[in-house]
């Protein structure tokens, strides 16, 4: 059963210190986004990727995060350095444009992360 | 710009009896629709798709959705509820022919309780 992993599922961290949350994508997909959920924003996109190219990170604060796709197999998110706002569940989800299967995003469960 | 609304922010029903959640998107072109379902810690799993034909779609635990396009709308049913629909609803609304436009918009969430 192919699934989108997110490690880790949970990260509690001071304020400050950087953040790594990482993805491995469905086999085959090459499309990749990733997600912010909160309470009163919803779910927001932070940033698309396809074919490992970044095509669209204008939902991310371009200060403190950065996204990353170092093979087709990993994608990685970091916050460096987190504050407490950034306390969220970020989601991966992965994609395919070959025609049968355009724009399903399959989702990850979700990094919880909070930031004391 | 893509957007959508879900108006009910909380909607609680009793076991058995029928669902409907609304969905209103605004698209400047054909849109591609869905619907995901959230339950509490996990992802979000895709329930129904629209990408065109008939607009009366079928999904997955006994879902369905009716497509309007006079009225922006994109309403998801189910005609008899289990406790095990208990979740939270996501609609989403997107394009299909490449770049920004696999971008999705989700809705903030509709919750659903189901009462025994």
């Amino acid at each position: 059963d192919a699934r989108v992993t997110q490690t880790p599922r949970h990260k509690v961290t001071e304020m400050g210190q950087e953040v790594t949350m990482r993805c491995q994508p469905i086999l085959g997909h090459n499309t990749v986004f990733w997600y912010r959920q909160t309470m009163m924003q919803g779910l927001e996109l932070l940033a698309y990727f396809r074919n490992r190219a970044p095509l669209d990170d204008s939902g991310m604060p371009k200060d403190r995060f950065s996204a990353e796709m170092p093979d087709a197999t990993l994608a990685t998110l970091k916050i460096q350095p987190s504050e407490p706002r950034d306390s969220a569940v970020y989601f991966c989800a992965s994609g395919s444009t070959h025609l049968t299967r355009q724009n399903i995003q399959y989702f990850g469960a979700g990094t919880r992360l909070s930031v004391l | 710009a893509q957007s959508v609304t879900q108006p009910d922010i909380h909607i609680t029903v009793s076991e058995g009896a029928s669902l409907e959640l609304r969905c209103n998107y605004s698209y400047g072109a054909t849109p591609y629709l869905f619907w995901y379902v959230q339950s509490p810690g996990q992802g979000l799993q895709l329930l129904l798709k629209y990408f065109s034909g008939d607009t009366l779609v079928q999904g997955i635990k006994g879902f369905e959705a009716e497509f309007k396009r006079s009225q922006s709308s994109f309403n998801l049913r189910k005609p008899s509820v289990h406790w095990s629909d208990a979740a939270e609803y996501f609609c989403a609304v997107g394009g299909g022919s490449g770049g920004s436009n696999y971008k999705l918009t989700f809705g903030k969430g509709t919750l659903l309780t189901v009462n025994p």
